[in-house]
């Protein structure tokens, strides 16, 4: 079975600050996507990585793919109070999509 | 004009009880899923179903049994509830794009179940 792994599992950030969420997973896969969810809600979808090198952005998230490390980013820049919630990451095996343990992201004024 | 809804939000029920959560899409989508999130938020895979296939965890007891009438529904029954099935409960489909590429998942709402 495919495993994903997020580092960090917690994080708490000042607003204003930069962070880094990583999320490695254990085999080659080249479709990556990163998922939002707040407290008591849904997951929404932030992003989808489909190849090596790709790169997106939306407001002060960024997501990266690195496939040959098995290894995809998510930046935050200048983080603001309303990106707190859980971040999770996927990765897709056959047509199954297996996720990583998410961060929970606290943003503190 | 919701995309993927599940029903019940919440259901709270006594152990040894069945009971079951449905889910239906209106996105026209192939496949559908059905995720199960403990209290550490952790997501796991329960079942995909697509036009061909039902694929089954092994991991997953079987008192739980998903039945899928077409493909816009899955739904999933319980039986012999326990207590360790407490969870919040996700339906998800997707499209099976070219080169067995799927879209994104798209997520219901969850279905909280509560076995006391």
């Amino acid at each position: 079975e495919l495993k994903v792994e997020q580092n960090p599992l917690f994080l708490s950030m000042q607003e204003g600050k930069n962070y880094t969420i990583y999320c490695n997973y254990s085999t080659t896969s080249d479709r990556l996507y990163w998922y939002r969810q707040d407290p008591g809600k849904s997951l929404e979808s932030l992003f989808v990585l489909l190849s090596n090198g790709a790169v997106k952005q939306e407001g002060r998230l960024m997501a990266s793919l690195d496939t040959k490390a098995r290894l995809s980013t998510l930046h935050i820049t200048a983080a603001v109070h309303d990106l707190s919630a859980t971040y999770f990451c996927a990765v897709q095996g056959g047509n199954q999509f297996y996720f990583g343990t998410g961060t929970s992201l606290t943003v503190i004024p | 004009d919701t995309a993927v809804s599940q029903t019940p939000k919440y259901l709270v029920t006594q152990m040894g009880n069945d009971k079951s959560i449905k889910c239906e899409q209106n996105l026209g989508h192939d496949t559908m899923y059905w995720y199960k999130q403990d209290s550490k938020k952790f997501l796991k895979i329960m079942f995909s179903y697509n036009n061909k296939e039902l694929i089954i965890n092994e991991t997953v007891p079987n008192r739980f049994s998903p039945k899928s009438p077409d493909k816009a529904h899955l739904n999933l029954h319980i039986n012999s509830l326990e207590l360790g099935d407490s969870a919040v409960y996700f339906c998800a489909s997707s499209q099976e794009l070219a080169g067995q590429l799927n879209s994104p998942l798209h997520f219901g709402n969850g279905t909280r179940l509560t076995v006391t």
